[in-house]
């Protein structure tokens, strides 16, 4: 299976962009990137997925490398609401969805 | 609203027992999913469904079982053979299973189940 690779760990300040990378070398063509977000003692919710253009929707925008081995997931304008584990996600059939560790972003007011 | 509901959202098992975590969802979904969560980690398949009465074993089913007789329903029983089941219990659904990998998932709100 494709693996993702995180940072752990990611701080940002309040009311500024954060860009949270993924690294997924491995990534097949019929593979779709997805990011979820979970806080505390909750499920994830889904944030956005793409194949191999940028999207964009209202929480957030993804931009993904032309070669499509790492991908960038955007929060424009982090709030303390955002404080949360990121997960980067390849899924090519929908069964196979395998979460990582992700990466814990703080916001800093 | 449409969503997933889980309950209870705290459970407590002696050892030896069975128990059964409840997930429903009411978005006319028809692939539905379990997984587990430990502490301070990502989340393991257990358990999926495609369709009513079809399911299918993930990447830790030991130790657990499913039914799925109505789409709406997909309850999972931690048996008294999975030894270690001190963990939080996701439920999810998508549209379907299956196809091209392009289909979101989404998360009820866990049960954390203890062991007394």
């Amino acid at each position: 299976d494709a693996k993702t690779t995180q940072p752990n760990s990611m701080e940002s300040n309040e009311e500024e962009p954060v860009h949270l990378p993924c690294n997924h070398s491995t990534i097949s063509g019929t593979d779709y990137i997805h990011w979820y977000r979970q806080l505390p003692s909750q499920g994830p919710e889904y944030v956005i997925h793409g194949l191999t253009s940028n999207v964009n929707n209202r929480m957030a925008s993804l931009a993904i490398a032309e070669d499509r081995k790492s991908s960038t997931l955007i929060l424009h304008r982090a709030t303390l609401r955002d404080a949360a584990v990121y997960y980067c996600i390849l899924s090519h059939n929908n069964n196979d969805m395998r979460f990582g560790a992700g990466t814990r972003l703080t916001v800093k007011p | 609203d449409g969503g997933i509901t889980q309950s209870p959202k705290y459970l407590f098992r002696k050892e030896g027992q069975n128990v059964t975590l409840s997930c429903e969802q009411n978005l006319n979904h028809d692939a539905m999913y379990w997984y587990r969560q430990d502490p301070g980690q990502g989340l393991r398949l257990i358990y999926y469904s495609q369709i009513v009465n079809d399911f299918q074993k993930g990447d830790i089913a030991e130790g657990y079982s499913v039914s799925r007789e109505k789409k709406e329903s997909f309850p999972l029983t931690v048996t008294s053979a999975q030894k270690n089941p001190t963990a939080f219990y996701l439920c999810a659904s998508s549209i379907g299973a299956g196809g091209r990998g392009n289909q979101p998932q989404h998360f009820g709100d866990g049960t954390r189940l203890s062991i007394l």
